[in-house]
């Protein structure tokens, strides 16, 4: 149990594309989704925290209008990347917990590799 | 911000070794967790640690965890190639529904 499937696993689109990308908790209900990026042999850096229902809260340096984050049901949350360019590069991971209260493990999805030429 | 640091940042053995990683953190937390990610996917939960707990064993995974030096270990004994995979530690962040912070990774190498 505690799926999480991220879609697409890999774009390659041009530079002033927006690219949407889907978290979906398959068989849980996740208030809260979390949006990572990771650059190359590095750590992730976390993005946003998305919450079902109302607003994202986003990480200091992280622009909102970039990246935008919509949280619609307990199952969805989606990031679009807007306007992309080549420095948006990376890798994308979202995440949710399952179940209730602070000692909760997190459950990623594969990933998203986003490549602008 | 990155909260934890792990030591080694690479670390190659052979098969049937053991393989320690260590983590520290900078402030109080609730738990210590550890995530391991094979090349290019996505992370898989390995263990939690409470706080209030020292050593968690999880088939050949033993963790430990100690508050007062703020920091914890993941010994993988009788390694196999497949272990082979970046491992993190994480803490998580009250203050951004708890999301988490990670460390930057050892990446483990298990050769046959």
């Amino acid at each position: 149990g505690a799926v999480v499937s991220q879609h697409p696993s890999w774009v390659i689109c041009k530079s002033g594309t927006s690219v949407k990308i889907e978290c979906r908790s398959l068989d849980f209900q996740a208030t809260t989704m979390f949006w990572y990026r990771q650059f190359p042999k590095q750590s992730l850096m976390l993005m946003a925290t998305s919450n079902e229902g109302s607003k994202a809260t986003y990480e200091q340096g992280v622009e909102k209008d970039k990246f935008l984050i919509n949280h619609a049901s307990l199952t969805l949350s989606t990031l679009t990347v807007t306007s992309a360019h080549p420095e948006d590069s990376s890798f994308y991971i979202c995440s949710a917990s399952y179940g209730a209260g602070l000692n909760q493990p997190q459950h990623f999805g594969d990933g998203t590799r986003l490549s602008i030429l | 911000s990155q909260q934890g640091e792990e030591d080694p940042q690479a670390l190659s053995i052979q098969e049937g070794e053991n393989a320690t990683m260590n983590c520290s953190y900078k402030t109080s937390i609730n738990n210590l967790q550890w995530y391991r990610q094979n090349s290019g996917r996505g992370l898989v939960h390995l263990i939690l640690i409470r706080s209030n707990e020292r050593e968690k064993h999880s088939g050949r995974l033993r963790v430990t965890l100690d508050t007062s030096k703020k920091s914890s270990s993941l010994l993988i004994t009788a390694s196999r190639a497949a272990d082979t995979a970046s491992y993190f530690c994480a803490t998580g962040r009250i203050d951004s529904g708890y999301a988490l912070n990670f460390g930057k990774g050892t990446s483990l190498l298990v050769t046959p």
